[in-house]
């Protein structure tokens, strides 16, 4: 079955600056790949996603980048604000009928 | 996206007893999931459950223990059977949209005492 690795665990950055989270997938069958957002004591929200069609997908201070053959994919935030600090989940799925697989997080600190 | 409400937020159960969490959604929807999150953890799936069959559970979970009704497109429930302090957990419901995409209900939290 899939497996997903996220990295860094944790991450404190300035305001300002840029903040990038990579995750690895193992299963070369899958196409789906959302990034959620975790503040909290809230429930997980889906902030962007890309599929294996492309490589590269933003919104506004936001984007993922997609590399098929080495199975990795990474969101990137720029101009980063304190509304940024949460936990940061990426999950990969490979069809329609099979739920997603989450890697374990990233926890954003941004540091005013 | 599909507006996703569970009930109850929150609880706080004896150990042995069994709590129904119920999850509905504002549209017909053909995938929902149950996932459980330990404190400053992952989302860990514990079934799948499709209108119509039986649920499909992940390893290391079983149907006595967490049973799952979904009885049609916009609702389902989660059982946690005979509880323990070790079930104290965030229990949500997730609904698949049309595109893969999922989205999460607001969470149930349980605590077993």
């Amino acid at each position: 079955g899939e497996n997903v690795e996220q990295h860094p665990s944790t991450l404190s950055v300035q305001e300002g600056d840029s903040a990038v989270i990579k995750c690895t997938y193992s299963d070369s069958a899958s196409n789906y790949f959302p990034w959620y957002k975790q503040e909290l004591g809230k429930r997980p929200q889906l902030i962007i996603d890309i599929r294996s069609n492309v490589g590269e997908k933003k919104d506004q201070r936001i984007a993922v980048t997609l590399n098929k053959t080495a199975k990795h994919f990474s969101l990137h935030i720029t101009e980063t604000q304190p509304e940024d600090s949460a936990v940061y989940f990426c999950a990969a799925t490979s069809s329609g009928n099979t739920p997603l697989v989450f890697g374990k997080g990233t926890r954003l600190s941004v540091i005013a | 996206s599909a507006v996703i409400s569970q009930k109850p937020s929150r609880d706080i159960c004896q150990r042995g007893t069994s709590l129904t969490i119920q999850c509905q959604v504002d549209s017909q929807v053909t995938m929902m999931f149950w996932y459980r999150q330990q404190p400053g953890q992952s989302l860990t799936l514990i079934a799948t459950a499709n209108q119509g069959s039986e649920a499909t559970y992940e390893s290391g979970f079983v149907i006595d223990k967490f049973p799952i009704s979904r009885p049609n497109l916009t609702f389902s429930t989660l059982t946690v059977s005979n509880m323990s302090p070790e079930d104290s957990s965030i229990y949500l419901c997730s609904v698949q949209g049309a595109a893969y995409e999922q989205y999460f209900g607001p969470g149930t939290r349980l605590t077993v005492t």
